[in-house]
């Protein structure tokens, strides 16, 4: 079972385009964490957030938790070549265990 | 360089075989995770081990299996194969359980081809 829906599943953009990405969930989140995999990688974590409406920057990239922590989003600026892969967001389970969404594959062409 | 490893990189083996994925976590990590991620698809949980024990299960079939021995390196079995068991299979590693901002380190992954 799938808790975690992301959106878009594809996304191919111009370098220099400014994208949004989302994570949604029906239920809430205690803490949320968006990794990029590249490809022929394993995932790599690029933020944890776990206060509602937290806003995190590192570098181009935006994360924002949402206030009643049931969805996030990942907005990136200027895109670059090196943004392309895989982004998964996460959060860990009931019991331990760490739930992924389903993905958005982005690709920013030169 | 994540600090875990994972063997072999890539198995291409037949329908009805077995195989076995090996993972060596971090040092010092104590859980171990195993995820299969099939093309174009996000990773789907199949089990965590923390210091030698199960804490946790997800959509595993009943032909896999997996443990972690005292060394704490963790083994996945992978039975009677089919052709749709071909998959990514990543190993990732954590300092304790998965806490409110424990980070999960990855593997490069282990690629099975099965035809």
């Amino acid at each position: 079972t799938q808790l975690l829906e992301q959106s878009p599943q594809f996304l191919s953009i111009q370098e220099g385009e400014n994208l949004t990405v989302y994570c949604n969930s029906s239920s809430v989140f205690s803490s949320l964490q968006w990794y990029r995999q590249e490809p022929g990688e394993g995932p790599v974590l690029l933020v944890t957030v776990v206060t509602g409406g937290e806003v995190k920057k590192l570098k181009r990239l935006t994360f924002q938790f949402g206030d009643a922590r049931k969805d996030s989003s990942l907005h990136i600026t200027a895109a670059q070549p090196g943004d392309t892969g895989l982004y998964l967001c996460a959060r860990t389970g009931g019991t331990y265990k760490y739930i992924f969404g389903t993905g958005t594959r982005l690709k920013v062409l030169a | 360089d994540s600090g875990v490893t994972q063997t072999p990189k890539h198995l291409i083996t037949a329908t009805g075989q077995r195989v076995t994925l090996r993972c060596s976590p971090r040092s010092g990590d104590l859980s171990v995770y195993w995820y299969q991620q099939s093309l174009d698809q996000g990773l789907q949980f199949l089990i965590q081990y923390y210091n030698g024990e199960e804490r946790a299960k997800g959509n595993i079939l009943e032909r896999f299996s997996a443990q972690q021995f005292p060394d704490l390196h963790s083994e996945l079995n992978l039975s009677s194969l089919e052709l749709g068991d071909s998959a990514l299979y990543f190993c990732a590693s954590s300092v304790g359980l998965a806490g409110v901002d424990g980070e999960l380190f990855f593997g490069e992954g282990s690629r099975l081809t099965v035809l």
